[in-house]
């Protein structure tokens, strides 16, 4: 089992629609929280960063954690076709090596 | 440019060979990280550089798997008698410092295709 699980997708949604991304994982360890974007043949780009349960909110886009049940959302407000991309979750225990999730291939239609 | 810079973007090379991939990070940058991504799957860690040391090389998925960063700046990771499966995307990422509010700035990565 992998340390994080994300379902791959791919998720088609019309332009405008409320989008919602997530993650699980299974190590209480894990302590830092991101979400990254990566187009099509490009690196992956941070989008959100927290460390704490809650909401943070930057933009059309909001990071949710639980870590009582271990699980991380990215919700994307008035989608845009410009968001068409991979989301990829990521956590670590600390400042060192990223844990990824697979990456959910999200498509906006116009 | 000012941010993460690999070369070559694309590699192909062939079973047997030795390759070499180079990763300039943003200057100033303290830490740099190099992760393996196969198609269809999010990346994963291979090393871990603070300055010149090599401070964590866990996910180096074999001893054909080599890095350095001699003097704490330009990277290389080197794969020796290189197989079909690391064909994949090496990805290079760099960050100010240790501390864990100093985001991993990625590079778009280096192509490799073994035939």
């Amino acid at each position: 089992q992998k340390e994080v699980e994300q379902d791959p997708g791919p998720l088609s949604v019309p332009e405008g629609a409320i989008v919602s991304l997530n993650c699980t994982y299974s190590n209480s360890a894990f302590q830092y929280f991101m979400w990254y974007r990566q187009y099509s043949r490009k690196g992956p780009e941070l989008l959100m960063y927290t460390y704490s349960s809650g909401n943070k909110e930057d933009g059309r886009f909001t990071a949710q954690v639980d870590k009582s049940s271990k699980y991380i959302s990215l919700f994307i407000r008035d989608s845009q076709p410009s968001d068409s991309a991979t989301y990829l979750c990521a956590t670590t225990r600390g400042a060192q090596k990223l844990v990824f999730g697979q990456g959910t291939r999200l498509t906006i239609n116009p | 440019g000012a941010g993460v810079s690999q070369s070559p973007r694309y590699k192909v090379a062939k079973r047997g060979q030795d390759v070499a991939l180079r990763c300039d990070p943003i200057s100033g940058h303290v830490s740099l990280f190099w992760y393996q991504q196969a198609l269809g799957q999010g990346p994963e860690f291979l090393t871990y550089f603070q300055n010149e040391a090599q401070l964590d090389k866990s996910g180096l998925p074999s001893d054909r798997f080599f890095a350095e960063r001699p003097e704490g700046s330009v990277s290389t990771l080197k794969i020796q008698r290189t197989q079909q499966e690391d064909s994949a995307v090496y990805l290079c990422a760099s960050s100010l410092d240790r501390a864990w509010d100093q985001p991993q700035h990625f590079g778009d990565g280096t192509r490799l295709s073994i035939l």
